[in-house]
């Protein structure tokens, strides 16, 4: 009953390698996100699909390309993978409940580590 | 764009104490303050949020104080017990009831409660 998950946990790869980190969530959610993590705990936002349409996209490498085939699932695909893209990646999910509550349900993240 | 400054980095407590951590924040035009909990090889968690519409919020042994004028925000925590442990990261947005919220989150507290 995993609300947001996240696939997988650890990543271990090469330089240069192309990988995919897969999301889903199960709370009936209309918008999701992908933040990066950096060794320092620094969260930052990477890109946001609401509805499957991509609304936040960040001054990120086009090397980092999301995909989200139905509103509950957004996927991370990163081309040619660089030493600096080592970093914990968390999805996070949300829905508009109110005017003042949007809380944002993230995954249990992915620790990607390039060698 | 907007910048989230947080302090301390580090704070330790004795168990029982009062904890405080403070955000600042650069862009006069936000209004949405969430306070999210990440312990430790966990997913951030959201404890409190508040709107720049009301001055303080609480929820048990936790409150949110919020001053405008000086873009100042606020998380208190009494009683502190072992388990508040953490890392706690404030955030600032604009966000006006839209489906999606861009979050810039401020550096992390990593807060410690020694029995």
């Amino acid at each position: 009953d995993t609300a947001v998950s996240q696939t997988p946990k650890y990543l271990v790869t090469q330089m240069g390698n192309d990988k995919s980190i897969k999301c889903e969530q199960n709370l009936g959610h209309d918008t999701m996100y992908w933040y990066k993590q950096d060794s320092k705990k620094f969260l930052k936002i990477m890109f946001s699909y609401n509805n499957k349409e991509l609304i936040i996209n960040e001054t990120v490498p086009n090397r980092f390309s999301p995909k989200s085939p139905d509103k509950a699932h957004l996927n991370l695909h990163i081309n040619s993978l660089e030493l600096g893209d080592s970093a914990v990646y968390f999805c996070a999910s949300s829905q508009v409940r109110t005017f003042t509550y949007n809380e944002q349900f993230f995954g249990p993240g992915t620790r990607l580590t390039v060698l | 764009g907007e910048n989230v400054e947080q302090h301390p980095s580090t704070l330790s407590v004795q168990e029982g104490d009062s904890a405080v951590i403070k955000c600042t924040y650069s862009d006069s035009a936000s209004n949405y303050f969430p306070w999210y909990k990440q312990e430790l090889g966990k997913r951030p968690q959201l404890i409190i949020d508040i709107r720049s519409n009301v001055g303080e919020k609480k929820d048990q042994r936790i409150a949110v104080t919020l001053n405008k004028t000086a873009k100042h925000f606020s998380l208190h925590i009494t009683e502190t017990q072992p388990e508040d442990s953490a890392v706690y990261f404030c955030a600032a947005s604009i966000w006006n009831g839209g489906a999606t919220n861009k979050l810039i989150f401020g550096t992390g507290t990593l807060l410690a409660v020694q029995p």
